[in-house]
């Protein structure tokens, strides 16, 4: 399986913008980069995915680099609420399994 | 929304028992999956479950380990003769579809303690 590579921890400041990056240097052509997060004390949350072009949906923006070996989850808006672990994980066009690394720690000061 | 529902959200046993952790997955979806996350540790796959046979499973699903999909709802794991490190936080999950476009629902755990 395809490794991605994020920052242990970053931290945000309230309505800010947040930009959350990941590396993927050995993405192979079918893998969809999906992003998900586990808030304190739940399960982790599908956030966002996408293959090459940029997506947008209600909770977050998805950057992908034009190479793909590299990509950035973007919330517009921090809120309080963002505080958790978010994981960029890759995954094969026939889906099945997600594979979590350690993901990024995201803290959001008031 | 539908949820991915899971009982008990905490069980503790000792050590050599047999536990079973139920889920109840969202009611259209076909595919299910186990985790677990030891404390302080990653998410890690268990296994995954279609059509009322295991799909795929990790090193760590090993034979005191089984899954059951005992009627339309439910979706069980169980652990025979529990060990200390089975201690960790349990999550279920389920998707309509396998392929990429079907994201993975989790419910918010169990958390097994093994005394």
């Amino acid at each position: 399986d395809a490794k991605t590579t994020q920052p242990n921890s970053m931290e945000s400041n309230e309505e800010e913008p947040v930009h959350l990056p990941c590396n993927h240097s050995t993405i192979s052509g079918t893998d969809y980069i999906h992003w998900y997060r586990q808030l304190p004390s739940q399960g982790p949350e599908y956030v966002i995915h996408g293959l090459t072009s940029n997506v947008n949906n209600r909770m977050a923006s998805l950057a992908i680099a034009e190479d793909r070996k590299s990509s950035t989850l973007i919330l517009h808006r921090a809120t309080l609420r963002d505080a958790a672990v978010y994981y960029c994980i890759l995954r094969p066009s026939a889906g099945g399994k997600l594979i979590f690394g350690q993901g990024t720690e995201l803290s959001v000061k008031p | 929304e539908p949820e991915v529902t899971q009982t008990p959200s905490h069980q503790v046993t000792q050590m050599g028992q047999e536990v079973i952790l139920r889920c109840v997955p969202i009611s259209n979806h076909l595919y299910f999956y186990w985790y677990r996350q030891i404390l302080g540790q990653k998410v890690e796959f268990l296994v995954s479950f279609y059509n009322n046979e295991i799909s795929e499973k990790s090193e760590i699903f090993d034979d005191q380990f089984s899954v059951e999909r005992p009627d339309g709802s439910n979706f069980t794991l169980k652990i025979r003769s529990t060990k200390l490190e089975d201690s960790a936080m349990y999550f279920c999950a389920s998707s309509r579809q396998s392929s990429y476009n079907s994201p993975l629902h989790f419910g918010n755990g169990t958390r097994l303690t093994v005394t």
